[in-house]
């Protein structure tokens, strides 16, 4: 099994819609979690952490279940410049972050 | 807002040369890490470093990579030999331990071995 494991997309959706991915993870000693973004030839960008009660930044939503060992990120109210690479990232120790392949959502006019 | 830099933006090289890339870490930040993104794959851990010394290194950070904190505000990463293979994006990121693992990344270098 992967460490990290996402549905690569693409995700093709209209303006104002609401999208959500999964992201799974293999490590159950996992701490901490994250969504960045990747636009195409950039850096990833840090979008949120995903804490254990799950959180909210403006429209987006992450939501973590140790149990099932699944992350996930909900956007609302979709943008243009939503569309991006989705990455989802879980620690493997204290000092290393493993990378998922990312999910690519295209948003339409 | 402060941010990681990296230079050079883009770096031509044949193959088994030495190469340097270079990176400012955001000035308060103690953890530094590299990771590299080959082409349409997905970004790959290679090393951490924290307190002048490797934390963490991957399978990938083989013999021929090394990291330096040459003074106090650059990290650089060496290539000894390279290879077609090490052609890819190398981005370097840092973090703050307050912050817990949030990992700021600079623009990235764009390795071309040839």
């Amino acid at each position: 099994r992967k460490e990290v494991e996402q549905d690569p997309g693409p995700f093709n959706v209209p303006e104002g819609a609401t999208v959500a991915f999964n992201c799974t993870y293999s490590n159950s000693a996992s701490q901490s979690f994250f969504w960045y973004r990747q636009d195409c030839r950039k850096e990833p960008k840090l979008l949120m952490s995903v804490y254990s009660s799950g959180n909210e930044d403006g429209r987006f939503t992450a939501q973590l279940n140790r149990a099932s060992q699944y992350i996930s990120l909900l956007i609302r109210d979709s943008k243009l410049s939503d569309s991006a690479t989705y990455l989802c990232v879980v620690d493997s120790s204290a000092s290393k972050i493993i990378f998922g392949s990312g999910t690519r959502l295209s948003i339409r006019p | 807002e402060p941010e990681v830099t990296q230079t050079p933006s883009h770096q031509v090289t044949q193959m088994g040369q030495e190469v340097i890339l270079r990176c400012v870490p955001i000035s308060n930040h103690l953890y530094f890490y590299w990771y590299r993104q080959i082409l349409g794959q997905k970004v790959e851990f290679l090393v951490s470093f924290y307190n002048n010394e490797i934390s963490e290194k991957s399978e990938i950070f083989d013999d021929q990579f090394s990291v330096e904190r040459p003074d106090g505000s650059n990290f650089t990463l060496k290539i000894r030999s390279t290879k077609l293979e090490d052609s890819a994006m190398y981005f370097c990121a840092s973090s703050d331990p307050k912050g817990g693992q949030d990992q700021f990344f600079g623009p990235g270098t764009r390795l071309t071995v040839l």
